[in-house]
């Protein structure tokens, strides 16, 4: 049973337009949500996250919006560059739990 | 500044053979985790330490599997006997945060294991 959804496994936008990566989750005790990105060859890194006290939280290029009572939330990459070509992993944690990840979408930047 | 360590890179071995999998944490971090990666199951957690204490082993997929965390600069993740359903890459992660769950998880490159 996955608590943590990204449908779409794979996503490609133009260079200099908007990405948006979607995320579902299921366990409306979840209060905490990230997003971390992973290059190939390479471990995940922390990218951006929110608390379920905010519904949007900025940084740069990337904004993480959350509709709680939609269950989603979803990143905003504003303008997509090549380098953003990763995989994006959506997260979420409880309180006193552990965090759960998403199976990931891969994100091609094309020129 | 080291980041987290983990050897081998790569391990290729055969079904039944003992798989020992490390890790280095980054220095003042009091959380380790290891996590496992498969296309089917994405990011798994299989154990995580707090303190050098194991908090939570639930993900651990049977008893082949075992992990130990002897002192804060090191870790071992161990299979014992492999099976081919155990290929997957495993990172490894520390962090400041005791669950990890509100601060940054700081990945190893990850160990890309083959069992044939």
């Amino acid at each position: 049973d996955q608590q943590v959804k990204q449908n779409s496994p794979s996503l490609s936008v133009q260079e200099g337009r908007i990405s948006i990566l979607n995320c579902d989750y299921t366990n409306s005790m979840f209060d905490y949500f990230l997003w971390y990105k992973k290059y190939p060859a390479e471990g995940p890194t922390f990218l951006i996250s929110i608390s379920s006290i905010k519904d949007k939280n900025e940084d740069g290029r990337f904004t993480v919006f959350l509709n709680k009572s939609a269950k989603h939330l979803s990143l905003h990459i504003v303008p997509s560059q090549p380098g953003d070509s990763a995989v994006y992993f959506c997260a979420a944690s409880a309180p006193g739990s552990k965090i759960i990840f998403g199976k990931g979408t891969r994100l091609h930047i094309l020129p | 500044d080291a980041g987290v360590i983990q050897s081998p890179r790569h391990e290729v071995t055969e079904m039944g053979q003992e798989v020992t999998l490390r890790c280095k944490p980054i220095s003042g971090h009091n959380s380790l985790f290891w996590y496992r990666q498969t296309m089917m199951r994405g990011l798994e957690l299989l154990i995580y330490f707090n303190n050098n204490v194991p908090i939570d082993d639930s993900g651990m997929p049977e008893d082949r599997f075992s992990a130990k965390m002897p002192n804060a600069s090191f870790s071992t993740l161990k299979i014992q006997p492999s099976e081919p359903r155990d290929s997957a890459v495993y990172f490894c992660a520390s962090s400041l945060s005791p669950s990890g769950r509100t601060g940054e998880l700081f990945f190893g490159e990850g160990s890309r294991l083959t069992v044939l």
